[in-house]
């Protein structure tokens, strides 16, 4: 089946912990997103990335960091920078740059203790 | 700078009732329109989108939504809501980047 998979759903760590987000795809979709959703504000973009080692930030990109060494990975670190990590995680793709079809990963749920 | 504004954050309706949710954005240049519906305990749906061509569109489960350029609105209406239509919807827009509402949750009574 092809989709997103986006590991571990449930993600527990201590305060001032570096934690990273899993999210892998083989959809062989260029393009690849980071959403934060909170209740009240709806999705909100971290960083994306519309090709192999290459990524720009999003609206909220401060205390997140992420990388592409792959098409299929995309991982997400939230930093000890990031002041209120405690949130769901989304991961998205799109196939390329003329397709506004998104395809959305199931989430993770972060809390941080 | 893009934005999405929806107009409810909570609605609640009973079965058969009519619904509408309010969406409008800013932008300054041509948009792609989109509603995501999002169940509870499962992923994020495509509801619906607007490219181009006939601003009325429909989608998924009986929904439509209707393009008022003039307006900078992407409404989304059903005429008979189900009690499993309770869900969270979002409003998004693509200009430059996708840009998200920020979510209305309905609850619809049975």
């Amino acid at each position: 089946d092809g989709g997103i998979t986006q590991s571990p759903k449930y993600l527990f760590r201590k305060e001032g912990q570096n934690v990273t987000l899993s999210c892998e795809q083989n959809l062989n979709h260029d393009a690849m997103y980071w959403y934060r959703q909170d209740p009240g504000q709806g999705l909100r973009l971290i960083y994306y990335s519309q090709i192999v080692n290459d990524f720009q930030k999003g609206d909220i990109a401060e205390g997140y960091s992420v990388s592409r060494e792959k098409k299929e990975s995309f991982p997400l670190t939230v930093t000890s920078a990031q002041k209120n990590p405690t949130a769901f995680y989304l991961c998205a793709t799109k196939q390329g740059l003329n397709d506004y079809g998104y395809t959305f990963g199931s989430g993770t749920r972060l809390t941080v203790v | 700078a893009q934005s999405v504004s929806q107009h409810n954050h909570h609605v609640i309706l009973s079965e058969a009732a009519s619904l509408e949710l309010g969406c409008n954005y800013s932008y300054g240049g041509t948009v792609n329109l989109f509603w995501y519906v999002q169940y509870p305990g499962q992923h994020l749906q495509l509801l619906l989108k607007y490219f181009s061509g006939d601003p009325l569109v429909k989608g998924i489960k009986g929904f439509e939504a209707e393009f008022i350029k003039s307006k900078f609105s992407f409404n989304l209406r059903k005429p008979s809501v189900q009690w499993s239509d309770t869900a969270e919807y979002f409003c998004a827009v693509y200009g430059n980047k996708l840009v998200f509402g920020a979510g209305t949750i309905l609850r619809v009574k049975s």
